[in-house]
C-alpha cells in the first residue's frame, strides 16, 4: 500500500446499529494514526492519536485499534445515533501526515 | 479565541489575481500545518512550521505558493496568480508541540479561483 486507504467510501446504517470502517496506510516507517471526525461546515475534530502496535483506544461509544505491523487500523462505532454523522478521516504520519480520502457515515433515525 | 481561527472564510478570486489566507492557531502551539482539501478528497499537507521556522514545503504545489509564520503565531498562506485549479478549501492547524501531537483544525477558508 502506497497511500492512506478507507474503506467504505460511505455508509448508512439505521439508528442503534454498531459499525466499523478500515484505514489502510504503508506499514514502513510509520510513526502515528490519527482519526478525526468532520462534520459538515464544521473543523475536523480529533478523536485518537495511536502509535503502538496493538494500540487501543476508545472514547464513549468510539473505539479504535491499531496494527503497524500489517498497516490497517479500524474505527468502530457502537449503537450508532444521528449526531455520529460525518466523515471520519484517518491520517497517517510517516515522513509527513498523508490523509485518506474519508469514510461518510449517515445514520438514518 | 479558543481554537484555530482561519480569515476569509471564502475568498473568490479572478485567475491572475494574488490571495493571502490567515491562520491564527491556538495560543502557544508550537507546530502549524496547512492543508489543501480538493472537492471529495481527504486533507493534502501543503507545509509545516515549528514555531517560525518552516520545516517542512514539500506540499506546495509549485512556487505559486508561498508560507510564513514571522513571530511563531499568525501564519500566512499566500498564493500569487491564481490558477482554476486553485480552488480548494485551504484548511490550517495547529498542535502543542511536535507534529505527532493531535492537531486542532480551524474552519478552513473555500478559494474559488473564476
Amino acid at each position: 500500500i502506497l497511500n492512506v486507504e478507507q474503506s467504505p467510501q460511505s455508509l448508512h446504517v439505521q439508528e442503534g446499529d454498531s459499525t466499523n470502517f478500515t484505514c489502510s496506510f504503508p506499514s514502513s516507517n510509520f510513526y502515528a494514526l490519527h482519526w478525526y471526525r468532520w462534520e459538515t461546515a464544521k473543523s475536523p475534530e480529533a478523536l485518537f492519536v495511536m502509535t503502538l502496535n496493538g494500540d487501543e483506544k476508545k472514547k464513549g461509544r468510539i473505539s479504535a485499534t491499531l496494527n503497524t505491523k500489517e498497516g490497517y487500523s479500524y474505527l468502530y462505532i457502537k449503537g450508532s445515533q444521528p449526531e455520529d454523522s460525518a466523515t471520519y478521516l484517518c491520517a497517517r504520519y510517516g515522513q509527513n501526515f498523508v490523509f485518506g480520502p474519508g469514510t461518510r457515515l449517515s445514520v438514518l433515525p | 479565541g479558543a481554537g484555530v481561527s482561519q480569515s476569509p472564510r471564502y475568498k473568490v478570486a479572478k485567475r491572475g489575481q494574488d490571495v493571502a489566507l490567515r491562520c491564527d492557531p491556538i495560543s502557544g502551539h508550537v507546530s502549524l500545518f496547512w492543508y489543501q482539501q480538493a472537492l471529495g478528497q481527504g486533507p493534502e499537507f501543503l507545509t509545516y512550521f515549528q514555531n517560525e521556522a518552516q520545516l517542512d514545503k514539500s506540499g506546495l504545489p509549485s512556487d505559486r505558493f508561498f508560507a510564513e509564520r514571522p513571530e511563531g503565531s499568525v501564519s500566512t498562506l499566500k498564493i500569487q496568480r491564481t490558477q482554476q485549479e486553485d480552488s480548494a478549501v485551504y484548511l490550517c492547524a495547529s498542535s502543542p508541540y511536535t507534529r505527532t501531537d493531535t492537531q486542532y483544525f480551524g474552519p478552513g477558508t473555500r478559494l474559488t479561483v473564476l
